[in-house]
């Protein structure tokens, strides 16, 4: 079955510990992509990513980091987490041939608690 | 910068009405332009895209979204809602950058 999973769906942390959330999918995607959902802002996009190796920010990429080292793998990274980095987090993935607007399949989403 | 706006922050419609949920959007050329819709504790599905031609798209779930420029404008409508239709609706706009309104949530009453 073609989707996108994340690891942990919900993760509970305390100010300053070093997190990550995986994001993995099965489709061959280059495009993959990390938002964050807040009450009344709706998605906010973190980083992308474009292929392997290639990475870039977002609107809110303050706090987070990425890597892309295989096609398929894209985690978030919180090196020191804060209590305003609480939230619903999703990855996405898109193909990019024909143009960087095709449909992005996302992934269940992983809610993050910073204490 | 691209932005989008979505006015209304939950709409009620009894089952069976018609729907519109508004988005209007701010791009320098031609935008690409999405619908998603989140169902409770789900992810996002595309329900339908625009990109260029025709301005009247149609999508899943017998939705449909009309392209006007001059009103910058990307309205969802469908003409029957079902109750399974009751979810957040997104509109975004974007390429590599996505940006994504704040969304519309849609409750149907029986």
């Amino acid at each position: 079955e073609a989707q996108v999973t994340q690891n942990p769906r919900y993760l509970i942390t305390v100010t300053g510990k070093k997190l990550t959330v995986t994001c993995s999918q099965n489709m061959n995607h280059e495009y993959m992509s990390w938002y964050r959902q807040d009450p009344g802002l709706g998605l906010r996009q973190i980083y992308y990513s474009m292929n392997v190796e290639v990475t870039d920010k977002g609107d809110v990429p303050e706090g987070y980091k990425v890597s892309r080292k295989e096609k398929r793998n894209f985690p978030l990274i919180l090196e020191s987490p804060s209590p305003n980095q609480t939230s619903l987090y999703f990855c996405a993935s898109s193909e990019l041939a024909g143009g960087p607007y095709n449909e992005q399949f996302f992934g269940p989403g992983t809610r993050l608690t910073v204490l | 910068a691209q932005s989008v706006t979505q006015p209304d922050i939950h709409i009620t419609v009894s089952e069976g009405a018609s729907l519109e949920l508004r988005c209007n959007y701010s791009y320098g050329a031609t935008p690409y332009l999405f619908w998603y819709v989140q169902s409770p504790g789900q992810g996002l599905q595309l329900l339908l895209k625009y990109f260029s031609g025709d301005t009247l798209v149609q999508g899943i779930k017998g939705f449909e979204a009309e392209f006007k420029r001059s009103q910058s404008s990307f309205n969802l409508r469908k003409p029957s809602v079902h109750w399974s239709d009751a979810a957040e609706y997104f509109c975004a706009v974007g390429e590599l950058v996505m940006r994504f309104g704040a969304g519309t949530r849609l409750t149907v009453k029986p």
